[in-house]
C-alpha cells in the first residue's frame, strides 16, 4: 500500500460526459502528480501540484482539468469525453519536488468511455 | 507525447533466470529510474540513479546509468515468481521531480 488513495477505482461513462476522479497523498506529502497511462501511449504525464499551486504542466488536454485543495487532496476533471479518454489515470504524490524525492502511486482508476 | 525506448517489449523466462533489460533516449537525462508496475497496481520504484555511469544495486536488481546519459540498463538476478509485471524505465530531462518520461515497459512472464 503507497499511502495515496485513488477514487473510484472504475467508472465507465458515456461520451460527451464529464468525470471527476479523486485522489488523496500521502500524509505529508504537499505534491501531487496527474498521469495517464494508455496501451498505446503508456504512461504520460498530465499535469502536478505542489501546496495548493499548479507547478507543472505536461501533455493535458484543454478538456481535462485538475486542482488541489487546501487539504492537499486533488481532482482531475475531464469533460466532453471522447472514446480516446479510456484508459488508467494514476495519481502520484511527493514530499516535494527535488529529483531526489521518491513517487508513491496510487492504484489508478480505470476510466472506460462507451 | 515524448517516450523512451524500452527493450525488450517483452520477455518469457524461466525461473532462476537472469534478466536484462535497457531504455535508450535521444535526449539526455539527469535522473534515470527504474520502475516495477503489478497488475491493479500503480508503479513501485525500485532503483533510483543520478550521475552518469552510477551502478546501483536494490537486492537481486542492479541498474546503471549510461555514460552518455541517453541510456539506463536493468539486471535481474536469478529470477523468481514474483519478479512477474512490468517493468518501466523513467528519466527526468528538467530539474526538479515533474515531467518522468516513461518507457513503453518490458512485461516478464516466469515460464513455470
Amino acid at each position: 500500500d503507497s499511502g495515496v488513495t485513488q477514487t473510484p477505482k472504475h467508472l465507465i461513462t458515456a461520451t460527451g460526459q464529464r468525470v471527476t476522479l479523486r485522489c488523496s497523498p500521502r500524509s505529508g506529502d504537499l505534491s501531487v502528480y496527474w498521469y495517464q497511462q494508455s496501451l498505446d501511449q503508456g504512461l504520460q504525464f498530465l499535469i502536478q501540484y505542489y501546496n495548493g499551486e499548479e507547478r507543472a504542466k505536461g501533455n493535458i488536454l484543454e478538456r481535462f482539468s485538475a486542482q488541489q485543495f487546501p487539504d492537499l487532496h486533488s481532482e482531475l476533471n475531464l469533460s466532453s469525453l471522447e472514446l480516446g479518454d479510456s484508459a488508467l489515470y494514476f495519481c502520484a504524490s511527493s514530499v516535494g519536488y527535488s529529483r531526489r524525492e521518491k513517487l508513491f502511486f496510487g492504484s489508478g482508476t480505470q476510466l472506460s468511455v462507451l | 507525447g515524448q517516450q523512451l525506448n524500452q527493450s525488450p517489449q517483452s520477455m518469457f523466462i524461466q525461473e532462476g533466470e537472469d534478466v536484462s533489460m535497457n531504455c535508450t533516449s535521444s535526449s539526455i537525462f539527469n535522473t534515470w529510474l527504474w520502475y516495477k508496475q503489478d497488475p491493479g497496481e500503480g508503479p513501485v520504484l525500485l532503483i533510483a540513479l543520478y550521475k552518469a555511469g552510477e551502478l546501483t544495486s536494490n537486492g537481486r536488481l542492479t541498474a546503471q546509468f549510461g555514460i552518455t546519459r541517453k541510456d539506463s540498463f536493468l539486471n535481474i538476478s536469478a529470477s523468481i515468481p514474483s519478479d512477474v509485471g512490468i517493468y518501466f524505465c523513467a528519466g527526468q530531462l528538467e530539474v526538479g521531480n515533474e515531467k518522468l518520461t516513461f518507457g513503453t515497459g518490458t512485461r516478464l512472464t516466469i515460464i513455470p
